[in-house]
């Protein structure tokens, strides 16, 4: 089972960023988002579909329709910049799947 | 606050056996499971093991499937990655999160991850 996201994203400073995450499964797993910045951990930005840790910007927001899952950050920023990967898990509930990760590039 | 430390990642030789540890605090460990998730040089993540909260169930992907196992010591609150048979393309920094949903049998995403500890198969 594999989850995929596109490459790369491109946007302005102060506009919309939506990243994509596809795959059959999600309608029945949730899906989590991490940001992942060279040379530190990944952190959680966006669990269960659309919830928000604390202590994440609410610019940073969730949504699921059907098999896409997307991830939307709005008034980006330039300390937005980084690899965004989506996480689920598979039908049966047993298989940890990772997309390939989405590069978001500020402009 | 919750955290995770991993330890026990290092220079080895093709074939041989590594065993890395997540040390935890900050949390009642004995109700999270926990994962592993590497990401090679210049690579995505790639989840790799998942053990339950109480140890009853273990998971694994197919790609490292019967050369690494899962463990964890309720009393010191440490979970462990046996890797064996390591190949070069096992470099990678390997990280352990904890998982989301509390006391659940199966997997279902990461919250909080540890700052990784890095493994280079090399001869």
């Amino acid at each position: 089972y594999e989850v995929t996201q596109s490459p790369s994203v491109s946007v302005s400073a102060g506009q919309t960023a939506a990243i994509t995450c596809s795959g059959n499964a999600l309608p029945l797993q949730y899906t989590y988002w991490f940001q992942k910045r060279s040379g530190q951990a990944p952190l959680l930005v966006i669990y269960k579909d659309r919830e928000r840790p604390s202590g994440i910007p609410d610019r940073f927001s969730g949504s699921r329709s059907g098999t896409i899952a997307t991830l939307t950050i709005s008034e980006v920023q330039a300390d937005d910049e980084a690899d965004y990967f989506c996480q689920s898990v598979d039908s049966s509930g047993s298989y940890v799947v990772f997309g390939g990760g989405t590069k978001l590039v500020v402009l | 606050q919750v955290q995770l430390v991993e330890s026990g990642g290092g220079v080895v030789q093709p074939g041989m056996s590594l065993r890395l540890s997540c040390a935890t605090s900050g949390f009642t460990f004995s109700r999270y499971g926990i994962h592993w998730v590497r990401q090679a040089p210049g690579k995505g993540l790639e989840w790799l093991a998942t053990i339950t909260y109480d140890g009853n169930d273990k998971y694994y992907a197919d790609a490292v499937k019967g050369r690494v196992a899962v463990s964890r010591d309720q009393s010191r609150n440490t979970v462990y990655l046996q890797l064996n048979g390591l190949r070069r393309e096992d470099t990678a920094k390997y990280y352990c999160a904890r998982e989301a949903a509390i006391a659940t049998g199966r997997p279902y995403g990461m919250d909080v991850w540890g700052q990784g500890t890095t493994v280079t198969v090399s001869s």
